[in-house]
């Protein structure tokens, strides 16, 4: 079992759905929780960023950190087509040397179709 | 400002050739990483580099990977006698100090035929 799980999809919506992309793990010890956003032929990108459980939200972002089952949530609002790219979850135990700790998903690729 | 940049954007090589993959950080980063990123696979940390530290290398996959950092500017990543299996997007990231966040350069898609 991989330590962290993300579906691949592809997912496709139509303009202004209401996006969830998840991410489960198996090692309780995470504690730091991020989403990269990966566009075609470009490097991930950090979107969001969250310690422990608790939800942060940024425009029409929300990240929610659920510890007691080990699950992490993306939701994108009013989906827009530039929303379209790989979204990647990756989280690590540390904060010291944070970057090269951490665990990444697999990505899940997004279609918004205008 | 310049983002970091890589080069190539693309190669292509044959098996059991070397090839050498170039990163620019943003100016001033001190931490600069390189990860890979496989078909199916989510992605692995291959080394780092700190200022003037000894490199993280414990990402490395084999002894036919290496990479150089000139003080606190340019990385070049060498891959030997490539393999199949080394095909795979190569990305270079950087960061002010390793826990700040780290920005991706666009990558370079090693195929290796």
């Amino acid at each position: 079992q991989k330590e962290v799980e993300q579906d691949p999809g592809p997912l496709s919506v139509p303009e202004g759905a209401i996006v969830s992309l998840n991410c489960t793990y198996s090692n309780s010890a995470f504690q730091y929780f991020m989403w990269y956003r990966q566009y075609s032929r470009k490097g991930p990108e950090l979107l969001m960023y969250t310690y422990s459980s608790g939800n942060k939200e940024d425009g029409r972002f929300t990240a929610q950190v659920d510890k007691s089952s080990k699950y992490i949530s993306l939701f994108i609002r009013d989906s827009q087509p530039s929303d379209s790219a790989t979204y990647l979850c990756a989280m690590s135990k540390d904060n010291a040397g944070n970057n090269r700790k951490l665990i990444w998903g697999l990505g899940t690729s997004l279609a918004v179709n205008p | 400002g310049a983002g970091v940049s890589q080069s190539p954007s693309n190669k292509v090589t044959e098996k059991g050739k070397d090839v050498e993959l170039r990163c620019d950080p943003i100016s001033g980063h001190t931490a600069l990483y390189w990860y890979r990123q496989r078909l199916g696979q989510g992605l692995e940390f291959l080394i780092y580099f700190q200022g003037n530290s000894a490199p993280d290398k414990s990402g490395l996959p084999s002894d036919r990977f290496s990479a150089e950092r000139t003080g606190e500017s340019v990385s070049t990543l060498t891959i030997q006698r490539t393999q199949q299996e080394d095909s795979a997007v190569y990305l270079c990231a950087s960061s002010l100090a390793s826990w700040d966040e780290q920005f991706f350069g666009p990558g370079t898609r090693l195929t290796v035929l």
